[in-house]
């Protein structure tokens, strides 16, 4: 069935510093989801990218999504103490959105 | 908009006894999803609805878990008997047609001991 890998699977970073974590998928994807998770909440979605290569912003967040469709990377430019929490990538393949396990983001002021 | 309601938000068994578990997905939403987390893991698809028929519960161990979306709004996951390794967060979503966002509840958090 289709894999969702994800790395690293923790990062610890200083207030300011970049951060990027990296999506790969075993199959070529419909498109690709990032979600936040907060510690003891639940997963809010952040995006979503759909074409080859495409590239989107949010403010300090800068999405990618991979020219075959099979990968994807979210990078957060410096970084702040509220970007703190686990960053989900989910790709969908036919019809089932397959999350990977995640990268834990802790930041120190 | 309300968001997705889930309940109990937490609960504590014994294995081998059984929990229930209801939704109630954003309103006009056709689409629902259970999925499983587990602490330090992403979350896994345990069964998606489309108004009352299931899309997917390739990955629902059907042995213990049921689940029904009775009239295609409300849904129940139920667990019977319950293991130690079910002790998880269940997190139900809903979205428009398959694929779009994914609004997640607040998740229901069991232990079993």
């Amino acid at each position: 069935g289709q894999q969702v890998m994800q790395i690293p699977q923790y990062q610890h970073v200083q207030e300011g510093e970049d951060f990027t974590t990296y999506c790969n998928s075993s199959t070529t994807l419909s498109n690709i989801q990032w979600y936040k998770q907060r510690p003891g909440g639940h997963p809010v979605f952040l995006i979503q990218l759909v074409k080859s290569g495409e590239v989107k912003k949010q403010k300090r967040l800068t999405f990618q999504f991979g020219e075959a469709k099979k990968n994807s990377s979210l990078h957060i430019t410096a970084t702040q103490t509220t970007d703190v929490g686990t960053y989900f990538c989910a790709g969908l393949g036919y019809s089932t959105l397959t999350f990977g396990k995640g990268t834990m983001l802790l930041v120190s002021p | 908009e309300a968001g997705v309601a889930q309940s109990p938000r937490y609960k504590i068994i014994e294995k081998r006894q059984s929990v229930a578990f209801w939704c109630n997905p954003i309103s006009g939403h056709a689409t629902l999803y259970w999925y499983q987390q587990i602490l330090g893991q992403g979350p896994k698809l345990l069964i998606q609805f489309q108004n009352n028929g299931v899309v997917d519960d390739s990955q629902l161990p059907k042995d213990r878990f049921s689940a029904e979306r009775l009239k295609g709004v409300d849904s129940t996951l139920k667990i019977q008997p319950a293991k130690l390794e079910d002790s998880a967060v269940y997190l139900c979503a809903s979205s428009l047609p398959s694929g779009n966002t994914i609004y997640f509840g607040e998740g229901s958090w069991l232990t079993v001991v």
